[in-house]
């Protein structure tokens, strides 16, 4: 399968943990995007990243939330001392090239708080 | 109302049935999407159209743009079971920040076998 990978598919922390989410774009794409997506809303943009580069974190909480795309590896968003808001949908997307891109999205990570 | 607004919230039809979504939008775009995604699932992206385009088709879907009234909608004909999903448009944040895609809150749509 060469779409976009997320794990885990369901993460449990109970409050003030720190939750990790990883996300392997499709090969070839160097354009990685993370989202939010609370139940029954539609998804949230929070960062775009490229190989060791934030391009855009303007949708990301300023504290305790971060994320990172190493020249090796898989993107990495960290949330910080988690809280029982935090509680949604994490999905990914990534995408060969920055702009006017249709955008492949892996299948998410549910973030539970307890 | 939010950038990427999807009309109706809910559409039940029988299958063999046309579906039309719509979807309206507040500010300058360079392009749209349309992506559908299955309970427990991620996007999966279903057509984008660029605002210099008035109308696209991919097989059953038909997608049309009108940039002066600033709404699109979604064409699925002679639906199927397997059509359930929450569709959802997704519109740029144009100028130099079209990779930002702004979703509405989507349609539901259920097909009946």
């Amino acid at each position: 399968n060469a779409g976009v990978m997320q794990n885990p598919r369901h993460l449990v922390r109970r409050r003030g943990q720190e939750a990790r989410l990883r996300c392997s774009p499709m090969k070839g794409h160097s354009h990685v995007y993370w989202y939010r997506q609370l139940p029954e809303e539609g998804l949230k943009f929070m960062v775009y990243l490229q190989k060791e580069n934030i391009i855009d974190e303007s949708g990301m909480p300023k504290e305790r939330f971060s994320a990172e795309f190493p020249k090796e590896g898989p993107s990495i968003l960290r949330i910080q001392q988690v809280v029982r808001g935090d509680s949604a949908a994490y999905f990914c997307a990534s995408s060969p090239r920055g702009a006017n891109q249709p955008q492949h999205f892996g299948d998410g990570t549910r973030l539970s708080i307890l | 109302s939010q950038q990427g607004e999807e009309d109706p919230q809910a559409l039940s039809i029988q299958e063999g049935e046309n579906a039309t979504m719509n979807c309206s939008y507040k500010t300058s775009i360079n392009n749209l999407q349309w992506y559908r995604q299955n309970s427990g699932r991620g996007l999966v992206h279903l057509i984008l159209i660029r605002s210099n385009e008035r109308e696209k088709h991919s097989g059953r879907l038909r997608v049309t743009l009108d940039t002066s009234k600033k709404s699109s909608s979604l064409l699925i004909t002679a639906s199927r079971a397997a059509d359930t999903a929450s569709y959802f448009c997704a519109t740029d944040a144009g100028g130099g920040s079209n990779y930002k895609l702004t979703f509405g809150k989507g349609t539901l749509l259920t097909v009946n076998p």
